[in-house]
C-alpha cells in the first residue's frame, strides 16, 4: 500500500493567515492526489483533484501543487469557515489511501 | 446534482454481518465507479473498496476476506457487506461516487454517512 503522511497533524492559525499543509507519498504517485475538507459531523468535501485542479464551487483561496511524492495544499487567506480537518488522498493505485489528517484550529 | 444516501442497521453484534445500502439519486449508477469509505470515531478515513456498474470490484486487502460490495442497477443502488465484525469495525460508513479526473480518480459526491456500532 502507498502510505500518505501529512504534516503538521494540527495547526493553529488566525483569520487572514496564509496556511500550507504538506502531504508526502511513500512512492511516486504522479499527480493522482486529492485534497478534502471535513467539518465535524459532516462528510468529506472535495477541494482539489489531480494535485492542482480546483473542484467546481470551491473558493479560489484554496490551491494545490506538487507531483511525484510531495504535495501541498495552500489556503491563501484563512476564513472562519475554513477551520476544519484536511485530508490528502492518493488514487494512483488501489487501495486508495488517505493521510492521517491535519486539524486546522483557530489561534 | 447527484445525491447518495446510506441506510442500514446502526447496531450489529460482534461476529455478525454489517449490511449497508447506498441509494443514488439525481444520476445513473452506470458510467462510474462507486466506493465505500469508513471513519472510526475520532480517527481518519479508510477506503474499503469500489464497484463498477458492471459488477467489477476492487477491495482493500486489509478487509478483502470479509468484504462484499454489490450493485443493483435496477434500483440504482449499491451495497456493502462486512462479515465477522468486531468492535474495531465501529465507524461512520460513507458511500461516495468516483469521478475520473485528469489523472486518477476522486470522490466528488458523498453520502451523509451512517454510524454503525458493533456491540452486544
Amino acid at each position: 500500500d502507498i502510505q500518505m503522511t501529512q504534516s503538521p497533524s494540527s495547526l493553529s492559525a488566525s483569520v487572514g493567515d496564509r496556511v500550507t499543509i504538506t502531504c508526502r507519498a511513500s512512492q511516486t504517485i504522479s499527480i493522482s492526489l486529492n485534497w478534502y475538507q471535513q467539518k465535524p459531523g459532516k462528510s468529506p468535501n472535495l477541494l482539489i483533484y489531480a494535485a492542482s485542479s480546483l473542484q467546481s464551487g470551491v473558493p479560489s483561496r484554496f490551491s494545490g501543487s506538487g507531483s511525484g511524492t510531495d504535495f501541498t495544499l495552500t489556503i491563501s487567506s484563512l476564513q472562519a469557515e475554513d477551520f476544519a480537518t484536511y485530508y490528502c488522498q492518493q488514487t494512483y493505485s488501489t487501495p486508495y489511501t488517505f493521510g492521517q489528517g491535519t486539524k486546522l484550529e483557530i489561534k | 446534482q447527484v445525491q447518495l444516501q446510506e441506510s442500514g442497521p446502526g447496531l450489529v453484534k460482534p461476529s455478525g454481518t454489517l449490511s449497508l445500502t447506498c441509494a443514488v439519486s439525481g444520476g445513473s449508477i452506470s458510467n462510474n465507479w462507486w466506493s465505500w469509505v469508513r471513519q472510526p470515531p475520532g480517527k481518519g478515513l479508510e477506503w474499503i473498496g469500489e464497484i463498477y456498474h458492471s459488477g467489477s470490484t476492487t477491495y482493500n486487502p486489509s478487509l478483502k476476506s470479509r468484504v462484499t460490495i454489490s450493485v443493483d442497477k435496477s434500483k440504482n443502488q449499491f451495497s456493502l457487506r462486512l462479515s465477522s465484525v468486531t468492535a474495531a469495525d465501529t465507524a461512520v460508513y460513507y458511500c461516495a461516487r468516483e469521478a475520473a479526473g485528469r489523472d486518477g480518480y476522486n470522490h466528488d459526491f458523498w453520502g451523509q454517512g451512517t454510524l454503525v456500532t458493533v456491540s452486544s
